[in-house]
């Protein structure tokens, strides 16, 4: 059964620092890119940021360019997300994605003093 | 970047009946390699979202053939030929030919009248 759980998210204070982690399982992950893409409450969907089968090629959008770091860790199974310099509008339950074929629950991160 | 734009925003249906969603681009979704890159996904009242509908109208495994996707160039549509109680929430179109960014559009909501 293919699984993506996320983990790591949380309440932050603005320009405070997150690590979000997405363990799969169920489906070979190195041979996947993987993407983490954004929902704010009540809210639509918006792409974050997204990596190569061999972590060699990265993208990000233009909301988060500069302070998230997106990474994978093949060995392990895991995608990571580095979050700081947060802001209000980082609030968002956060989904990483495999290609966009299957999605893990998601993991919510609040920023808020 | 490539603004997908979803009609209606609000669709209440009545069930057993069919619905059908618009979702129109900015752009022509057709890659270099000839495919077009417009999925349609859906997201169920608590649950992350599910890809439904890739490359325009191939099912993804699992998929009730009650769902249907159509279109070309710009201009899509997602169908139910008739709606059960289970397709309650927000279906999103998203598009993969030119990234990035990964784009969707703003989403439709389903409801039963």
């Amino acid at each position: 059964e293919v699984q993506l759980v996320e983990s790591g998210g949380g309440l932050v204070q603005p320009g405070g620092s997150l690590r979000l982690s997405c363990a799969a399982s169920g489906f070979t992950f190195s041979n996947y890119i993987m993407n983490w893409v954004r929902q704010a409450p009540g809210k639509g969907l918006e792409w974050v940021s997204y990596i190569s089968q061999s972590g060699k090629t990265t993208y990000y959008a233009d909301s988060v360019k500069g302070r998230f770091t997106i990474s994978r860790d093949s060995a392990k199974n895991s995608l990571f997300l580095q979050m700081h310099s947060l802001r209000a509008e980082d609030t968002a339950v956060y989904y990483c994605a495999a290609s966009f074929d299957f999605w893990g629950q998601g993991t919510p991160v609040t920023v808020s003093s | 970047e490539v603004v997908l734009t979803q009609s209606p925003l609000s669709l209440p249906v009545t069930l057993g009946q069919p619905a059908s969603i618009s979702c129109r681009s900015s752009q022509s979704l057709v890659y270099s390699d000839g495919k077009t890159y417009l999925n349609w996904f859906q997201q169920r009242p608590g649950q992350s979202p599910r890809r439904l509908i890739y490359w325009v109208s191939s099912r993804d495994s699992g998929v009730p053939d009650r769902f249907s996707g159509s279109g070309s160039g710009t201009d899509f549509t997602l169908k139910i030929s008739r709606v059960e109680a289970e397709d309650v929430g927000v279906y999103y179109c998203m598009q993969g030919a030119h990234w990035p960014p990964w784009t969707f559009g703003q989403g439709t909501k389903v409801e039963i009248k």
